[in-house]
């Protein structure tokens, strides 16, 4: 069975801090993609990162980066340069090779407080 | 932009009601998701649709029934609504079977049952 693990419940990290959010996963899959969300306050999930099980590189966008150890099973989103618009939920979510019609599996989220 | 649009943001309805949620996206995705959100527990899913007229069980589909008849609309029905029932309803859409698309999320319906 898959499995997407978030540790942290919630953070506080200080405007222009760069900040680490968890995610561990677990699946028998060899082939595999990961995918960070944000969701504000205002409800609606926005998509930020992907990265898949094949790519050499960390994926990259923006401010957003990710942190993939494939031999650990962790994929944690670094946001850098922290801003107060970044004060969301974040979930992590991973799909694998035969999932489904495009299923994905999420973990249980993180709620990120940036102080000014 | 994919654009995916849920009928309501809030909702109130009393126990043993038969509820509709609606929703239609704009891009022509094969794929379509009903998932469900409460604190600790992150987003689970109801039910799913990779064709018209075609429906699968997700993780959590009892008490729930769906329906899509046309492509750009999937509906999730509450047959005799419940307490237990109250939460944050999501629908999602993508257009392929795996690969890196990600889902495309609607705002989400703030669900009450009284």
């Amino acid at each position: 069975a898959q499995k997407i693990t978030q540790t942290q419940p919630g953070m506080f990290v200080q405007e222009k801090e760069a900040v680490t959010l968890d995610c561990t996963y677990d699946t028998s899959d060899q082939s595999y993609g990961l995918f960070w969300y944000k969701q504000p306050s205002s409800g609606e999930m926005i998509f930020l990162i992907y990265q898949g099980s094949y790519d050499e590189q960390n994926a990259t966008e923006g401010r957003y980066s990710l942190n993939f150890q494939k031999a650990r099973k962790s994929a944690n989103l670094v946001i850098s340069a922290s801003q107060l618009g970044d004060s969301a939920m974040y979930f992590c979510a991973m799909r694998g090779a035969y999932s489904s019609a495009s299923k994905i599996i999420f973990g249980s989220g993180t709620r990120l407080s940036i102080r000014p | 932009d994919v654009k995916v649009t849920q009928s309501s943001r809030y909702l109130v309805k009393r126990t043993g009601e038969k509820v509709f949620l609606e929703c239609v996206q704009d891009m022509d995705h094969e794929n379509m998701f009903w998932y469900r959100q409460d604190p600790g527990l992150g987003l689970r899913l109801i039910y799913f649709s990779y064709d018209v007229k075609m429906k699968e069980k997700g993780d959590i589909p009892e008490g729930y029934s769906v329906s899509r008849e046309k492509k750009e609309r999937f509906s999730l029905i509450l047959e005799s609504a419940s307490t237990n029932q109250t939460s944050m309803y999501l629908c999602a859409s993508s257009p392929t079977l795996g690969g890196n698309q990600p889902q495309h999320f609607g705002d989400g319906t703030r669900l009450s049952i009284l």
